[in-house]
């Protein structure tokens, strides 16, 4: 069956911008997560959205990011104004309903320069 | 503040070498910890988890990790390598009262020649 897919998978975008990612999660899957792997470094934790609870947003890094999640289904990430320390790669997430952390199946990821 | 630390950030080892690789966490309570491996050209997957239980568990491909909870220690090991274990491995921590979040180690880019 289909994975978690990403679009775009590369975007290049000057400073100052907004972009906007987009997650196609896993059909059935109600966990969402969205992580940040900047170069020479782990993967961060943004935000994660499970079912029609709040989301936990706790690592957002500032608020020029925000994230939304339509129908329990497809996310976007939404960065405004960007800089040039948000280049990195963004990585969504998702799990089962009843699946615990480990059961998070990633995508190929955004790779996002900004210039 | 919370970390998880990995000691080496390149390998490079030949085949049926041994590997083991560190990884360190700073947290206080209790946590789940995981190995993710990415291999070229494919996605972020998981390789193996501890819970609780025995503190030595085994994953796939010949993948084993300990925990230790004296040295906040979870490190993996291979006693052979191969050249399609090139990939790089992140370690991961759960603390269990922050559900669904991960929290990941740098990396280690593991490249097993022939």
């Amino acid at each position: 069956g289909a994975g978690v897919s990403q679009s775009p998978s590369n975007k290049v975008t000057e400073k100052g911008k907004d972009v906007e990612l987009r997650c196609d999660p896993i059909s059935g899957h109600t966990a969402l997560y969205w992580y940040r792997q900047s170069l020479g470094q782990g993967l961060e934790f943004l935000i994660y959205f499970q079912g029609n609870s709040a989301p936990d947003k706790s690592g957002l890094p500032s608020d020029r990011f925000s994230a939304e999640r339509t129908g329990g289904s497809v996310s976007t990430l939404t960065i405004q104004r960007t800089q040039q320390e948000d280049s990195a790669v963004y990585l969504c997430a998702s799990s089962p309903p009843l699946g615990g952390v480990e059961t998070q199946y990633f995508g190929p990821g955004t790779r996002l320069l900004v210039l | 503040a919370q970390s998880v630390s990995q000691h080496n950030h390149h390998v490079i080892l030949s085949e049926a070498a041994s590997l083991e690789l560190g990884c360190n966490y700073s947290y206080g309570g209790t946590v789940n910890l995981f190995w993710y491996v990415q291999y070229p050209g494919q996605h972020l997957q998981l390789l193996l988890k501890y819970f609780s239980g025995d503190p030595l568990v085994k994953g796939i491909k010949g993948f084993e990790a300990e925990f230790i909870k004296s040295k906040f220690s979870f490190n993996l090991r291979k006693p052979s390598v191969q050249w399609s274990d090139t990939a790089e491995y992140f370690c991961a921590v759960n603390p269990r009262d922050s559900w669904g979040k991960l929290q990941f180690g740098a990396g280690t880019q593991v490249v097993v020649t022939p």
